[in-house]
């Protein structure tokens, strides 16, 4: 089974300061893991994957993720916030068990971004 | 390369009535995943088409349905509406299926139940 926590529901900084997403998962197989962003009445747009390779994922718009097995966490930074960063942030899980390859995503973190 | 579209953007629906949302997917993607996401509920898998067949459905009951057509277009159609359906709903969709594939979404259809 696959499961996934985002630990804040909520994160606010101001422009031009680091932006941290903390995402916890849980799976019984090796996961794929994923961050979508979704802006305002738009659809969810991928950020980055990690799928075994490299444990740290660059992703777009200055964004990366660093996958830790040991502490089971994906969490997502970037080091300088911009306004249009202004988003809500989905964390994703995706494995192989019982071959349905269902995804399964987080609540979700709104980041505020003040100017 | 045209993205995932969804149709209508908006649907205003009576409680009872039924609604039919469309999706296409991008050219060459083959599956096709609707989701609902509800205020605060986050999004949740509602059904899953590969090749024109349904693979697999979330917790949803029966009312929820849909169907993918030979040019890999999907509808979704819910029956007997109530109040609690009304939510964005999203189609996303893939190249091939497998965990590591990731979903292409489209803007998503706001469905309102009155």
């Amino acid at each position: 089974a696959q499961s996934v926590t985002q630990l804040d529901s909520h994160v606010s900084v101001s422009e031009g300061t680091p932006v941290l997403l903390r995402c916890n998962y849980s799976s019984s197989y090796s996961p794929s893991l994923f961050w979508y962003v979704q802006h305002p009445n738009k659809g969810l747009q991928l950020l980055l994957k990690y799928t075994s390779a490299a444990t740290l994922v660059k992703g777009i718009n200055g964004f990366e993720a660093e996958f830790k097995k040991s502490e089971t966490s994906f969490h997502l930074t970037k080091p300088s916030a911009h306004m249009s960063d202004a988003a809500e942030y989905f964390c994703v899980v995706s494995d192989a068990s019982g071959g349905s390859y269902i995804p399964t995503f987080g609540r979700g973190t709104s980041l505020i971004v003040h100017p | 390369e045209a993205g995932v579209t969804q149709s209508p953007t908006h649907l205003i629906k009576t409680r009872g009535q039924q609604a039919t949302l469309r999706c296409s997917p991008i050219s060459g993607h083959t599956s096709v995943y609707w989701y609902q996401q509800a205020l605060g509920l986050g999004l949740q898998f509602l059904l899953w088409y590969d090749e024109g067949e349904e693979r697999n459905r979330g917790n949803f009951p029966p009312r929820f349905s849909g169907r993918q057509f030979p040019n890999y277009s999907s509808e979704l159609n819910v029956n007997a509406l109530e109040l609690e359906d009304s939510a964005l709903y999203l189609c996303a969709s893939s190249y091939l299926r497998g965990p590591s594939y990731e979903q292409y979404f489209g803007p998503g259809t706001r469905l309102t139940v009155t």
